[in-house]
């Protein structure tokens, strides 16, 4: 597609369900990026996968969230056992270039909301 | 380490004024510095990058920055103010030492406000 792409774009869920959050990049970016956006907090990193080298998942804040990313192309971001306090905008990005020079392309972000 | 500071959370300016947006940021090696817009309930824009060379960088509609090696900012500028920049605006850094990895480090972002 032209833009990187997220699934689906609103979620809402009950405190205890999992939640799983789909990451489309742009073709041919072997950089993709996850990131959560909360009220008055910026941008906190999750997890990083380049290429096929290991992902740099040392943003992930519990045990409670898992990303994978299948082929190098599509990502998912799981989260188990939602809590309140993941209720956020998760945003994804992709990349096309290693070294960190390339600009990040986001998508428009998956609202998840935990009742 | 690598951290932003955005040491305003709002900016209010009148349309046709300059603005400033400031960001300060603290790197271990050479820092490479990206500026982001987000307009309401869409994801983030690149706006610009200083990776090396000129201090004076120039991007996406109208915009530019500056880097300061000695007060380590890398503030966001433009001449003349429109309605239309009201935005979130996100500086971001990433630290250029071997090794250092390659995610961005997002500052808590600044409300630009654009008045007529």
């Amino acid at each position: 597609g032209a833009g990187v792409s997220q699934s689906p774009s609103n979620k809402v869920t009950e405190k205890g369900k999992d939640v799983e959050l789909r990451c489309d990049p742009i073709s041919g970016h072997t950089a993709l990026y996850w990131y959560r956006q909360s009220l008055g907090q910026g941008l906190e990193f999750l997890i990083y996968f380049q290429g096929n080298s290991a992902p740099d998942k040392s943003g992930l804040p519990s045990d409670r969230f898992s990303a994978e990313r299948t082929g190098g192309s599509v990502s998912t971001l799981t989260i188990q056992r939602t809590q309140q306090e993941d209720s956020a905008v998760y945003l994804c990005a992709s990349s096309s270039l290693t070294g960190g020079f390339g600009e990040l392309f986001f998508g428009e972000g998956s609202r998840l909301t935990v009742l | 380490a690598q951290s932003v500071a955005q040491p305003e959370d709002q900016v209010k300016v009148a349309e046709g004024n300059p603005l400033t947006v400031k960001c300060t940021y603290s790197v271990s090696g050479n820092p490479y510095l990206f500026w982001y817009v987000q307009y309401p309930n869409r994801g983030l824009q690149f706006l610009l990058k200083y990776i090396t060379g000129d201090n004076l960088v120039k991007g996406s509609y109208g915009f530019e920055a500056e880097f300061n090696k000695s007060q380590t900012s890398f503030h966001l500028k433009k001449p003349s103010a429109l309605v239309s920049d009201s935005a979130l605006y996100f500086c971001a850094v990433r630290d250029g030492i071997t090794g250092g990895g390659n995610k961005l480090t997002f500052g808590t972002g600044t409300q630009l406000k654009v008045e007529l």
